[in-house]
């Protein structure tokens, strides 16, 4: 079964609002989780790192203030787009490592469309 | 970031070996070779990972070339449901931080 979970899979939701989207290790506690975005066709791009406790670590060309990263807890990360426009809409992953393992494990995804 | 090189698509049969290539000749000394795979509209899974030595394990084969410069993914007998995008990454060997490249985008015919 899935060890890391997003909430929602798929969000609609108009231009200017903000959206967030959650991920949690179900079975493991994650000191570290990773945002990635994936527009159609294309690759997984690397957003952030997401740190329990402290900043989040963003990845050039990716702001900061537009793609709010929170990890209150070692299990929960989440990532608020916020006054979205269209150009947001994606494919959003998150992934975490279990301790003791060397693979990452990723999210089911979550799909943003703005309209 | 070193980078990999693999083929936009293949194809395969169903039932038969699939040879996976990867190229990463700027590969250094201690990174690792991380395969994952993506299926359609999901998050991408684990493969397989390595570093020297050639790997097996219950979903596929990892061999891995004596200077390091490239590595093929071996699945032994694909199924429709090998069907996805497979990446080779390059990275330390707890595989945190994964950069991806463009993958290969395999199909299997039945």
């Amino acid at each position: 079964g899935a060890v890391v979970s997003q909430h929602p899979s798929w969000v609609i939701c108009k231009s200017g609002t903000s959206v967030k989207i959650e991920c949690r290790s179900l079975d493991f506690q994650a000191t570290t989780m990773f945002w990635y975005r994936q527009f159609p066709k294309q690759s997984l791009m690397l957003m952030a790192t997401s740190n329990e406790g402290s900043k989040a670590t963003y990845e050039q060309g990716v702001e900061k203030d537009k793609f709010l990263i929170n990890h209150a807890s070692l299990t929960l990360s989440t990532l608020t787009v916020t006054s979205a426009h269209p150009e947001d809409s994606s494919f959003y992953i998150c992934s975490a490592r279990r301790p003791g393992t060397r693979e990452l494990f990723f999210g089911e995804g979550s799909r943003l469309t703005v309209l | 970031d070193a980078k990999t090189t693999q083929p936009n698509s293949m194809e395969s049969n169903e039932e038969e070996p699939v040879h996976l290539p990867c190229n990463h000749s700027t590969i250094s000394g201690t990174d690792y070779i991380h395969w994952y795979r993506q299926l359609p509209s999901q998050g991408p899974e684990y493969v397989i990972h390595g570093l020297t030595s050639n790997v097996n394990n219950r979903m596929a084969s990892l061999a891995i070339a004596e200077d390091r410069k490239s590595s093929t993914l071996i699945l032994h007998r694909a199924t429709l449901r090998d069907a996805a995008v497979y990446y080779c990454i390059l990275g330390g060997e707890y595989g945190n931080k994964l950069v991806f490249g463009a993958g290969t985008i395999l199909r299997v015919k039945s």
